[in-house]
């Protein structure tokens, strides 16, 4: 699905910091970071819905997110975790037809 | 409790033949349904979404809803090894908002 681009697509860290970036081609309104650990399914950390933002209470505070503008979507991350390692998603959808998520083919953190 | 179950957590069919994985909510306020399906390295992609009670078909995909059950169901058939994948059952209380994923159904078809 080359409409929605992550970058990186690939990440080893220490405890360090790092961004991840996403960029939609699709005219959507809303956006999302969803994390995926092996195996399990996607779990949603935020959601930003015409620039207003809804988190997930659960996600650590050391994952900020941003939206510079409606297409563009940032995930910053300070001193990763191990507990960190998964696939992270940036997903969006439009308003009206169901809003079906449409997903990017994921930034995969290993953390070390 | 997970509020969206699916089941068999892996099924293997020939290729050919039909597959069938449930999903039950424990939520009466899910409206929206959604399957997507997950190939190993991708994102998830949707398949079919169903909001109204019934079978809604797409081609060899065929999803059937029941509101006051809280069923539904996937059916897939003449199976393709390109099937093999990781499915999820998905579900929203709102137009906007979190999607809810169960635990997945991993399948296999074999040639």
């Amino acid at each position: 699905n080359t409409k929605i681009t992550q970058s990186p697509r690939y990440l080893i860290l220490g405890r360090a910091n790092k961004s991840l970036e996403c960029e939609q081609h699709l005219g959507h309104n809303a956006m999302y970071w969803y994390k995926q650990s092996a195996e399990k399914p996607p779990e949603l950390m935020f959601l930003y819905n015409l620039k207003q933002l809804i988190r997930n209470e659960t996600v650590p505070s050391r994952f900020i997110p941003e939206c510079p503008d409606s297409s563009k979507l940032l995930l910053h991350i300070s001193a990763v975790d191990p507990e960190d390692s998964a696939v992270y998603f940036c997903a969006s959808s439009p308003r009206g037809s169901g809003n079906t998520l449409y997903f990017g083919e994921g930034s995969r953190l290993i953390v070390v | 409790q997970q509020k969206v179950q699916q089941s068999p957590e892996s099924l293997s069919v020939p290729e050919g033949g039909m597959a069938s994985l449930n999903c039950t909510s424990s939520d009466r306020n899910f409206q929206y349904f959604w399957w997507y399906r997950q190939h190993s390295g991708e994102g998830p992609k949707a398949l079919m979404s169903i909001f109204s009670d019934g079978d809604k078909k797409e081609g060899r995909f065929t999803a059937h809803l029941n509101k006051a059950s809280l069923h539904v169901s996937l059916h897939i058939r003449d199976s393709q090894p390109s099937d093999s994948a990781l499915y999820f059952c998905a579900a929203r209380v709102q137009v906007v908002g979190q999607l809810t994923f169960g635990r997945g159904t991993r399948l296999q078809v074999y040639a």
